[in-house]
């Protein structure tokens, strides 16, 4: 089944800017539609930061939309989280997620198992 | 954006009891609703799709039910391994809010 795992530096400095890569596995990218980003910061709620379709088209989340690059690479069968201008309140867990077409419904699922990015200088 | 707002924020229970969990969509949302359990340290994992369907491998004690804005996640008889914090998800439209969560705690 697919796997997702999410691999990137776990220090930010503010101003600078967070990346993040999320591998998959165990399928083809390019055989889901939408892949995507989450973000949870020390003991708060779930925030949806933004969304890829394989193709390349994206949606973010409006309150982050300029800051936001998501890109994929079908090639290396994985997407990619860029947040520029960071401040400590980007200090999260974030997860990378398959947004999957359950036919009834959409739904994130399986996730990965999540990185924690601190901003701190 | 549509948000969702969920009651109660916590809530303290025993083993085997019946605990219920609302979500209330800010408009129509049809059937577009999932839940989520999230347990310390982890990921999060889908229980329910659009409003009612049970994911797979999820426990059937767990039920969905709702359409429009108002939306309800039953245990019919809580376990231990339930004790966790749950969120709901509207799948309507980007972009995909969630509910500020419910936290289920052992009484």
């Amino acid at each position: 089944q697919v796997q997702l795992q999410e691999s990137g530096p776990g220090l930010v400095k503010p101003s600078g800017t967070l990346s993040l890569t999320c591998a998959v596995s165990g399928g083809s990218i390019s055989s889901s539609k939408w892949w995507s980003w989450v973000r949870q910061p020390p003991g708060k709620g779930l925030e949806w930061i933004g969304e890829i379709y394989h193709s390349g088209s994206t949606n973010q989340n409006p309150s982050l939309k300029s800051r936001v690059n998501i890109s994929v690479d079908k090639s290396k069968n994985q997407f990619s989280l860029k947040l520029s201008s960071v401040t400590a309140a980007d200090t999260a867990v974030y997860y990378c997620a398959r947004y999957h077409d359950f036919l009834t419904g959409w739904g994130f699922d399986p996730w990965g198992q999540g990185a924690l990015v601190t901003v701190s200088s | 954006d549509i948000q969702m707002t969920q009651s109660p924020s916590s809530l303290s229970a025993s083993v085997g009891d019946r605990v219920t969990i609302t979500c209330r969509a800010s408009q129509s949302i049809s059937s577009y609703l999932n839940w989520y359990q999230q347990k310390p340290g982890k990921a999060p994992k889908l229980l329910i799709y659009a409003a009612s369907s049970l994911q797979t491998g999820v426990p059937s004690r767990f039920s969905g039910s709702g359409s429009g804005t108002d939306f309800t996640l039953t245990i019919s008889s809580l376990q231990p391994e339930d004790f966790a914090t749950y969120y709901c998800q509207q799948s309507y439209s980007s972009p995909r809010m969630f509910g500020q969560g419910t936290k289920v705690e052992i009484k």
